[in-house]
Parts: structure tokens; C-alpha cells; sequence
């Protein structure tokens, strides 16, 4: 069936510190890849999106591209700050499910250091 | 900018207890869905919502849990008696017609505690 897995954390990084949460997917068919962002106490906040093979999604310095040959959409940014520290999930919407519902990562704690 | 609105943002209740979590979708998105969130633990999905019907949901979503669209905005997810295992962050989820990218548009979350 079709899954996502990310790699286990925390990830514990200083402040300007580069970052990459990786996240490789099992999907038949095309998905849409999504990173989605929860802050402590709160709901989750779409980060970056892509949709098709070598799209690569960015937002707020944040950066994903979507590899179809190695079934990966790691996320990257070159200079984390304190006010990145949160858990980011890797998300796909199933092609196969005619109801579009998304596939979760079980997410990856960031906690950036000052 | 259109968003999801959920409530209760928080609800504790007792053991054996009927909860109902109430949602707000984007007003002309068609489809709908509920997501919930155990402490700690990934997002799971448990139902979706078409056209008046169920149409699809996961082993989570059993005979204790019923979801309705009481009128044109509302969507609500039912848990007739709650047990403790229960106890999860619930988001709920919609998505227009024309989302080529499936994208979904999540809420805050409605927070169940049961004790």
C-alpha cells in the first residue's frame, strides 16, 4: 500500500545550522507531496507542496523537491532559526483513493538551539 | 483568507460519554474529512465525506464514531461513548472540487481529553 516515511528524531540543530528531514514515499501512481508544520499547541500549517515530478516546493526559506526516481521530497533549509522548532510532517494525497485523503509521516521533532 | 474552523478547541469528558466535535469547512469545498492525532504520534485519517455519504474510512472509524452534515456548513464527528483511548487531537479537513493537487485545507484541531 502506499506510505511515507520519515526519519526518526528529534533533530536537535544550532541556530543557522543547516537542515534536512528526510522522506521517501511508496505510491502507485502520481501523488501530490505535501510538508505540513505543527507548533507546539497547535494545528497543522501547510509548509510547502509539491505536485508533479521535479516541482520543487518552497516557503519561508524551507525548500522540497519532488524526486520521482528516488521516491524522495526531503526538506531543506539552509539556516534554521529558534522559531523553526516544531514537529514537520511529510504528507502525500493517495492516487489511488478517489478521495484524495492524505498519508501522514510520522513526523520529525525539530528543535533548533540558540 | 478562507479558513476550517473547529470546536470545541478543547473538550474533556468523562469515560462512556457522548462528544460531538464540530466543524466549519471553506465554504464551496465539497469534500471533507477528519484526521486524528494521538499525543506524539503521526496523523491518521478516519473518514471522508462526499456528497451526504461516506466515502471512505479506516479501521479507526468504528460503530462508535458517525459523522454528519447536519446542514449546508457544518460537519460533525460523533463518538457515542467515548473510551480513554479516545483521547487524540481531532482535525478536520475539506477540499474543493477543482483541487487537481488534492490539496486538503486542515483546522486548528479540537483537543479530547477523556478521563
Amino acid at each position: 500500500g502506499n506510505s511515507v516515511t520519515q526519519m526518526e528524531g528529534p533533530v536537535t540543530l544550532s541556530e543557522e545550522a543547516f537542515l534536512t528531514i528526510n522522506c521517501t514515499y511508496t505510491a502507485t501512481g502520481y501523488p501530490s507531496l505535501f510538508w505540513y508544520v505543527q507548533y507546539p499547541g497547535e494545528g497543522l500549517q501547510l509548509l510547502l507542496k509539491a505536485t508533479k515530478a521535479d516541482d520543487k516546493g518552497s516557503n519561508k526559506g524551507f525548500e522540497a523537491t519532488y524526486r520521482k526516481e528516488t521516491t524522495s521530497f526531503h526538506l531543506e533549509k539552509g539556516s534554521v532559526q529558534v522559531s523553526d522548532s516544531a514537529v514537520y510532517f511529510c504528507a502525500l494525497s493517495d492516487p489511488t483513493s478517489g478521495t484524495y485523503k492524505y498519508i501522514f509521516g510520522t513526523g520529525t521533532r525539530l528543535k533548533v538551539l540558540a | 483568507e478562507p479558513e476550517v474552523t473547529q470546536t470545541p478547541s478543547h473538550q474533556v469528558t468523562q469515560m462512556g460519554q457522548e462528544v460531538i466535535l464540530r466543524c466549519v469547512p471553506i465554504s464551496n469545498h465539497l469534500y471533507f474529512y477528519w484526521y486524528r492525532q494521538i499525543l506524539g504520534q503521526k496523523v491518521e485519517f478516519l473518514v471522508s465525506f462526499y456528497n451526504n455519504e461516506i466515502s471512505e474510512k479506516s479501521e479507526i472509524f468504528d460503530d462508535q464514531f458517525s459523522v454528519e452534515r447536519p446542514d449546508g456548513s457544518n460537519f460533525t464527528l460523533k463518538i457515542r461513548s467515548t473510551k480513554l483511548e479516545d483521547s487524540a487531537m481531532y482535525f478536520c479537513a475539506s477540499r474543493g472540487r477543482n483541487s487537481g493537487t488534492g490539496e486538503l485545507f486542515f483546522g486548528e484541531g479540537s483537543r479530547l481529553t477523556v478521563l
